[in-house]
């Protein structure tokens, strides 16, 4: 069974530059997060998707984050203009829905230069 | 806000040995934790989860602790590998809804 596919797995731009990141789940999976992961911390949940509703956005920066889910499958997840700060692994995982256990993706480690 | 500690400093020990890795938390109470496994460049994979009713759960060489009264939890792994070497990860749902926290992780060393 394939797992969590992310890419690019790498990226590096130019700070005020526009970056998207790519997520396909695990089959089956209803559950989608987005995870940043800062270097020397944990992963902190950005989004959550259930099928292609987004049920807790409340940690996603708004201004100048955007992600999708448009047909419960895949997603998308968007920065423009990118800064600085936003150098940081971004983490994709699924889970069934209501399951305990997530699934990570291997991430995209993104450096805004 | 909730807070979940894990020690920052790496744990470094010899192969062989049991490896003892310490999760606290505060200001709530999950109804379950998990630990993660992460090595470097990769996502975290998951272990164990632990429920607040079970005081222990074991798999293979690894073993978890749950104490709500103490807030905490224990990570064992038993007779370990340098193989074991990662960074380990645990995360607490909350919301009763599989929203998670997750803490920094600690660096486990073993040495051959």
């Amino acid at each position: 069974e394939a797992g969590v596919v992310q890419s690019p797995r790498y990226k590096i731009i130019e700070k005020k530059q526009p970056v998207a990141f790519w997520c396909n789940p695990i089959s089956g999976h209803n559950t989608l997060y987005w995870y940043r992961q800062n270097l020397g911390q944990g992963p902190e949940l950005l989004i959550r998707y259930e099928n292609e509703e987004a049920v807790d956005d409340s940690q996603l920066p708004k201004d100048r984050f955007s992600a999708e889910r448009l047909k419960g499958v895949d997603s998308t997840l968007k920065i423009q203009p990118a800064e600085l700060g936003d150098s940081a692994v971004y983490l994709c995982a699924s889970s069934l829905f209501g399951g305990e256990t997530q699934y990570f993706g291997p991430g995209t480690r993104l450096l805004v230069l | 806000s909730q807070k979940i500690e894990q020690n920052s400093e790496a744990l470094n020990i010899q192969e062989g040995k049991t490896a003892t890795l310490t999760c606290n938390y505060t200001n709530y109470s999950p109804a379950y934790l998990q630990w993660y496994r992460q090595d470097p460049g990769r996502g975290p994979v998951f272990l164990l989860l632990i429920r607040e009713n079970e005081k222990e759960k074991r798999k293979e060489r690894l073993k978890v602790t749950f104490d709500t009264t103490l807030k905490q939890s224990l990570f064992h792994i038993t007779a370990s590998q340098p193989a074991d070497s990662a960074t380990y990860l645990c995360a607490l749902e909350r919301d009763n809804f599989n929203k998670f926290y997750f803490g920094s992780g600690t660096k486990l060393n073993v040495k051959p």
